[in-house]
């Protein structure tokens, strides 16, 4: 079993639509989740952090559910821009990073 | 540029060559990372130093590979005798002693291997 899945969509939004997509980890001994983004051929780039109490930096709002062990991510609004690969990541107490298979987003005008 | 450099950001070789790939990190960053990434899968972790110690090696890292960070400054990943299978995008990322902080990428070295 994977430590962290995925669903890899994708998921074909209107602009402006909400979309919403979850990862789910195994190890629940995980400390810290974080959502990356990754355009096409292009490196990872950090999106945000994920806390316990839920939080939301603008149009995106990452949840997490340690008793499920889900992570989840928001996309209120959605740009154009917003179009890319999106990782659930979750980092153990050993400074390493688990990264799922990504959740492909296409916004479309 | 104050992020997260690799050289080169792609490497056409034959299979049975060696190749080296550098990574220059964010200065003030102490933990530095390695990666392999193909296509329509995330990063899988290689290996990982804490400023010039390596402290961990995955068991995807097979003794054809060996990654250095003398001085813990910059690193370098060493393939040797290469292989089809080792085609795959080479990512460095850094991060901060807070093990709450995400790691930062570079822009990756893209091998192919013929």
């Amino acid at each position: 079993r994977k430590e962290v899945e995925q669903d890899p969509g994708p998921f074909n939004v209107p602009e402006g639509a909400t979309v919403a997509f979850n990862c789910t980890y195994s190890n629940s001994a995980s400390q810290s989740f974080f959502w990356y983004r990754q355009d096409c051929r292009k490196e990872p780039k950090l999106l945000m952090s994920v806390y316990s109490s839920g939080n939301e930096d603008g149009r995106f709002t990452a949840q997490l559910n340690r008793a499920s062990q889900y992570i989840s991510l928001l996309i209120r609004d959605s740009k154009l821009s917003d179009s890319a690969t999106y990782l659930c990541v979750v980092n153990g107490n050993d400074y390493k990073l688990s990264f799922g298979a990504g959740t492909t987003v296409t916004v479309r005008a | 540029d104050t992020g997260v450099s690799q050289d080169p950001r792609h490497k056409i070789t034959k299979r049975g060559q060696n190749v080296t790939f550098r990574c220059d990190p964010i200065s003030e960053h102490n933990r530095l990372y390695w990666y392999r990434q193909t296509l329509g899968q995330g990063p899988e972790f290689l290996t990982y130093f804490q400023n010039e110690a390596q402290l961990e090696k995955s068991r995807l890292l097979s003794d054809r590979f060996s990654a250095e960070r003398p001085k813990g400054s910059f690193s370098t990943l060493e393939i040797q005798r290469t292989e089809q299978g080792d085609s795959a995008m080479y990512l460095c990322a850094t991060a901060t002693g807070a093990s709450v902080s995400g790691q930062y990428f570079g822009p990756g070295t893209r091998l192919t291997v013929t």
